[in-house]
């Protein structure tokens, strides 16, 4: 079953915040986030595993909450280079071999 | 050349024809991952295969057929494919020791 992202798409101005969800219906092991520009293949982000944990890298980090079977991305300050469409990528097993992503969600970053 | 690479990228094919499309990485992976990825759809799990064994097919029809002669290479044959599998197939590979995967950059693929 694959998980639920949302929003589907976000717009915002350089310099603002945004969070996108990823809900699962199944427990979950890990989840993954990467970023897909136009065109180009998906970039991964971050991993997190279960336990609970929160992770980030300059102004990208994010949260899982084993309870809730969700995990959210969080962009602080964005910049346009953070545009592109973002997926949340589920494992349910301690091997992420098998991967199930969302639908996606699309951030747009303007001036 | 480094990272994972894709050939071709951009294909066109009648439903008679059979194809094949060819990944190729350079980072010293063990594990190879076919991937679907269709306009306003997730990302869709075809193959995986772990050293050189499929350990995944995730119900794909059989005109999609896989080969790994070895860690590095990756193909997808194609045969009698319909209208509905035109969409970008992405190859990734990733170490056994880690969850990060490694995308390439496609072949968009167009059923007429």
């Amino acid at each position: 079953q694959q998980p639920v992202q949302s929003p589907q798409a976000v717009i915002l101005r350089e310099g603002e915040d945004a969070v996108i969800n990823c809900s699962s219906s199944k427990a979950l092991y890990s989840v993954h986030w990467y970023r897909q520009k136009h065109g180009e293949a998906p970039v991964f982000l971050m991993i997190l595993l279960k336990g609970g944990e929160q992770k980030g890298h300059d102004k990208i980090s994010a949260s899982f909450n084993e309870k809730k079977q969700q995990s959210s991305l969080y962009l602080t300050a964005s910049q346009l280079s953070y545009s592109g469409t973002y997926f949340c990528g589920t494992a349910h097993t301690g091997t992420a071999s098998k991967l199930t992503f969302g639908t996606g969600t699309r951030l747009q970053v303007t001036l | 050349e480094t990272g994972v690479t894709q050939t071709p990228r951009h294909l066109v094919m009648g439903m008679t024809n059979k194809k094949s499309l060819k990944c190729e990485q350079h980072l010293g992976h063990n594990a190879m991952y076919w991937y679907k990825q269709s306009a306003k759809k997730p990302l869709e799990l075809m193959f995986v295969y772990n050293f050189k064994e499929q350990t995944e097919n995730n119900s794909v029809p059989s005109r999609f057929s896989p080969e790994c002669p070895n860690s590095s290479h990756l193909f997808l044959h194609l045969h009698t494919l319909q209208p509905e599998d035109s969409a970008l197939y992405l190859c990734a590979s990733s170490h056994p020791d880690s969850n990060e995967q490694f995308f390439g950059p496609g072949t968009r693929l167009t059923v007429l």
